[in-house]
């Protein structure tokens, strides 16, 4: 079966610091991968999307970066955090075809 | 442009009765699916149930229903026999066959009361 890993669940982070979010997904093969942030009580907002290997779509012009070293592993940077990034971070999958995404337990983010 | 509409921010039940949550779509694609997740507290998301553009009959799953109303363009999540654990956020989404991204609403807050 498949499972979606994400860490750390937690994070608090001085403004100006660097981030690192990570994602793994087990069990299955060149999965579309998303990362979404979520603000407090609001909607999901979709930041990337990652259809393979090196491949990455923005959606939101914004501080944040994504990264796809591996088939399975999605990565949400930044160099320097604001003060709005704060929020509830999701990684997601979907397999190639299909409409359902599955998500990871979420990060989340406070930057002080 | 495609969009989601979910209009109640905020929903209370009655435990053990049935609810609807309402959801509206905008897209001029004929081809896309709809589903609904749950958000509980811990902030998970879990898929609950889903509905393609073509399927004839309304998608069941346990106590979930989707009233599927194509030429209103509406997928609403019926709950029935609520439980206290019901309580979440819940959050109406559409796709495109062949696309790549998922579009969520705002998401409908439950509470069930006992």
């Amino acid at each position: 079966s498949q499972t979606i890993h994400q860490w750390p669940a937690t994070l608090v982070q001085p403004v100006g610091s660097p981030l690192s979010l990570e994602c793994t997904v087990e069990g299955t093969s060149n999965p579309n991968l998303y990362w979404y942030r979520q603000a407090a009580g609001r909607g999901l907002q979709l930041l990337f999307y990652s259809v393979g290997i090196g491949q990455i779509s923005s959606e939101v012009p914004q501080n944040l970066s994504a990264s796809r070293p591996q088939d399975r592993q999605f990565i949400l940077s930044s160099k320097k955090l604001l003060l709005s990034d704060s929020g509830f971070y999701l990684c997601a999958w979907r397999e190639e075809g299909t409409y359902e995404q599955y998500f990871g337990p979420g990060t989340r983010l406070t930057v002080t | 442009a495609q969009k989601i509409t979910q209009t109640q921010p905020g929903m209370f039940v009655q435990e053990k009765e049935a609810v609807t949550l309402d959801c509206t779509y905008d897209t001029s694609d004929p081809s896309y699916g709809l589903f609904w997740y749950k958000q509980p507290s811990s902030g998970e998301m879990i898929f609950l149930i889903y509905q393609g553009s073509y399927d004839q009959q309304n998608a069941t799953e346990g106590r979930y229903s989707l009233n599927f109303q194509k030429a209103r363009k509406s997928a609403n999540l019926v709950i029935s026999a609520s439980q206290l654990g019901d309580s979440a956020m819940y959050f109406c989404a559409m796709d495109h066959t062949g696309g790549f991204k998922t579009i969520f609403g705002a998401g409908t807050r439950l509470f069930v009361k006992a």
